[in-house]
């Protein structure tokens, strides 16, 4: 049983540009959250989704990001126009059940806007 | 605005000896709390979790949780080298899925 997919794990964008960032949770898992973590800070909630539904998007900025978690693929955040304030590692969990306790992390996609 | 504080180290202690980990929290509605250790570069790994006051003891490690207090804390015994890591603490203040987690305490186990 793979653990959580997330790719890529490096990802270089021109302010302006688009990062679209994907992952793929255990077999099983239908609850996927997301976090951002800034250089020496921890991580912040952005948004929690379940399959096809946006259940808790209060972390995430209202202009430039989305996200989503189709019925068929990974769930995808997506980050447009963006600037160099949006450098960070952004990880993202799963869950079979809504219990942080059952959730497991992916490796993290690590975003460099230059 | 609900937080979690951790001293952001490095704590050094050489091999052998008790690590303690200490991060307080601004809710006194938390339910419960959870100890990650971050290798650097590497994604968080849930070491503990502690929702009733008192000890939890899971091996080498400790967890501590005093509401009345709002403090967390977690002892790591005979540390090694391989504990050198980033803890996280984390507290589920909002809700049962969204986690607020404090800077994290870069621990440096010295040989």
């Amino acid at each position: 049983n793979a653990g959580v997919m997330q790719n890529p794990r490096h990802l270089v964008r021109r302010r302006g540009q688009e990062a679209r960032l994907r992952c793929s949770p255990m077999k099983g898992h239908s609850h996927v959250y997301w976090y951002r973590q800034l250089p020496e800070e921890g991580l912040k909630f952005m948004v929690y989704l379940q399959k096809e539904n946006i259940i808790d998007e209060s972390g995430m900025p209202k202009e430039r990001f989305s996200a989503e978690f189709p019925k068929e693929g990974p769930s995808i955040l997506r980050i447009q126009q963006v600037v160099r304030g949006d450098s960070a590692a952004y990880f993202c969990a799963s869950s079979p059940v809504v219990q942080p306790t059952e959730a497991f992390f992916g490796q993290g996609t690590r975003l460099t806007v230059v | 605005q609900k937080e979690v504080e951790q001293n952001s180290g490095p704590l050094s202690v050489p091999e052998g000896a008790i690590a303690s980990l200490n991060c307080t929290y601004s809710d006194r509605g938390s339910q419960s709390f959870f100890w990650y250790r971050q290798y650097s570069g590497k994604s968080p790994e849930l070491i503990m979790f502690i929702y009733s006051n008192g000890d939890k003891e899971d091996g080498r490690f400790t967890a501590q949780l005093n509401k009345a207090s709002q403090y967390v804390s977690l002892l790591i015994r005979d540390s090694q080298p391989s504990d050198s890591a980033t803890y996280l603490c984390a507290g589920d203040m909002d809700s049962s899925y969204k986690l607020i987690f404090g800077s994290g305490t870069r621990l440096l186990v010295r040989p």
